[in-house]
């Protein structure tokens, strides 16, 4: 199977910083990157996809100035929570796919947020 | 609108026996399907996936059936082991409308006792 990393697995903050989380493809090339955001007992709720060298396309009701992604190869994806506040504390997990894989979505282990 | 919905939030069954876990969904478009499994404070992990041109796909232990009449999957797992204890999503995509993007459904609490 493909292999799927996310760095850091937690991290703790304080309210009004910016945290960045990576998300790597470890044995294949994800040309579409999704980021998720699950909260305690809910679904997983996409925020954006991304193209390697493109721009994000967001969920409606996701800020993009909030939530910046950038993809900036074919293996790594980031996703940054600029001036972070409590409400954005969550569990934010990406995953990826890449045309030889079919359709299917591949996923990392998930980044705990606490915002302070 | 939740287009992807698993109406069972929790199922438990004895070891050996088999699980079944149901999903239903409502956008017609959607064509392909999938089964996660998720632990706690882990990503999920793929299990098993459909495309809208079978009814019926397995592997080893997993089988996923469609019935697209009725916009109805659902996941066995036999003989259920209890290190299958885990919330099951199924997820639903259609490439012509929306490419790859997946729709989840709340997911299923599984627990198997020994």
């Amino acid at each position: 199977g493909a292999v799927v990393s996310q760095h850091p697995s937690w991290v703790i903050c304080k309210s009004g910083t910016s945290v960045k989380i990576e998300c790597r493809s470890l044995d294949f090339q994800a040309t579409t990157m999704f980021w998720y955001r699950q909260f305690p007992k809910q679904s997983l709720m996409l925020m954006a996809t991304s193209n390697e060298g493109s721009k994000a396309t967001y969920e409606q009701g996701v800020e993009k100035d909030k939530f910046l992604i950038n993809h900036a190869s074919l293996t790594l994806s980031t996703l940054t929570v600029t001036s972070a506040h409590p409400e954005d504390s969550s569990f934010y997990i990406c995953s990826a796919r890449t045309k030889g894989k079919g359709e299917t979505q591949y996923f990392g282990p998930g980044t705990r947020l606490l915002v302070l | 609108d939740q287009q992807v919905k698993q109406n069972s939030p929790s199922l438990s069954v004895q070891e050996g026996r088999i699980s079944i876990l149901n999903c239903d969904y409502t956008n017609s478009m959607f064509d392909y399907f999938l089964w996660y499994k998720k632990y706690p404070a882990e990503g999920p992990t793929f299990l098993i996936s459909i495309s809208s041109i079978k009814d019926k796909n397995e592997d080893g232990r997993f089988t996923v059936f469609l019935n697209k009449s009725a916009k109805h999957l659902s996941l066995h797992i036999v003989p259920s082991q209890p290190g299958d204890s885990a919330v099951y999503f199924c997820a639903a995509s259609a490439m012509e409308t929306s490419g790859s993007r997946l729709t989840f459904g709340e997911g299923t609490q599984l627990t198997v006792n020994p």
